[in-house]
């Protein structure tokens, strides 16, 4: 089975432009989670969806970012305008639903570089 | 205070050795727990759920101490490719899942 799909793999953005990541979860999947990881700040939950609705998204920092889950297979992370303190390795996760437990499956991540 | 914390180490131990990690989480309603492991540069991998019982996989060993509130990792026999960061993870209702700093193992031949 395939596992969870980020693309890309990296980006390069110059301060003030826009940057969409994209994600698509393991098939089955009713849970789908973005996390921002930094060496100061470790790994932090952003936002998650269940059956393509946001559940909880305390966690995004401000305005400039949003995320949408338009089906059950897709998911983008949009940063606008983006700015350097926005550099970050960002991973999606997606799980299943089974009871408490919530064991989560990670993408590869997408390294993005603000200059 | 942080709402999951671990010694970030590193703890350098030698092959064979057996290392224990703990962590502690600070919600006493906190209702799942794991351990992942992270590899430089790459993405958190689930190394296995914690269960009241404690569990086992192999070489590793999970408990769980809801009076004191932490959880451990026991790494029996290390292995070179045991080299990596340990997350420990603590879900708290609602599927919103906590991760701590992470603890960096080095396992030395």
């Amino acid at each position: 089975d395939a596992g969870v799909i980020q693309s890309p793999r990296h980006e390069v953005t110059e301060m003030g432009q826009e940057v969409t990541l994209r994600c698509k979860p393991i098939s089955g999947h009713d849970y789908l989670f973005w996390y921002r990881q930094t060496m100061m700040r470790g790994l932090e939950l952003l936002i998650y969806f269940n059956n393509n609705v946001p559940i909880d998204d305390s966690g995004m920092p401000e305005d400039r970012f949003s995320a949408k889950m338009p089906n059950a297979s897709f998911s983008t992370l949009k940063i606008q305008p983006s700015e350097p303190r926005d550099s970050a390795v960002y991973f999606c996760a997606s799980s299943r639903t089974s009871g408490v437990i919530n064991e989560q499956y990670f993408g590869p991540g997408t390294r993005l570089t603000v200059t | 205070r942080k709402e999951v914390e671990q010694d970030p180490g590193p703890f350098n131990v030698p092959e064979g050795a057996t290392v224990a990690f703990n962590c502690t989480y600070s919600n006493s309603a906190s209702q799942s727990f794991f351990w992942y492991r992270q590899d430089c540069r790459k993405e958190p991998k689930l190394l296995m759920s914690v269960y009241s019982s404690g569990n086992e996989d192999g070489r590793f060993t999970a408990q769980l101490n809801r009076a004191s509130q932490y959880i451990s990792l026991l790494i029996r026999d290390s292995k070179l490719s045991d080299s990596a960061t340990y997350l420990c993870a603590v879900g708290n209702g609602g599927f919103k899942t906590i991760f701590g700093a992470g603890t960096r193992l080095f396992v030395k031949a």
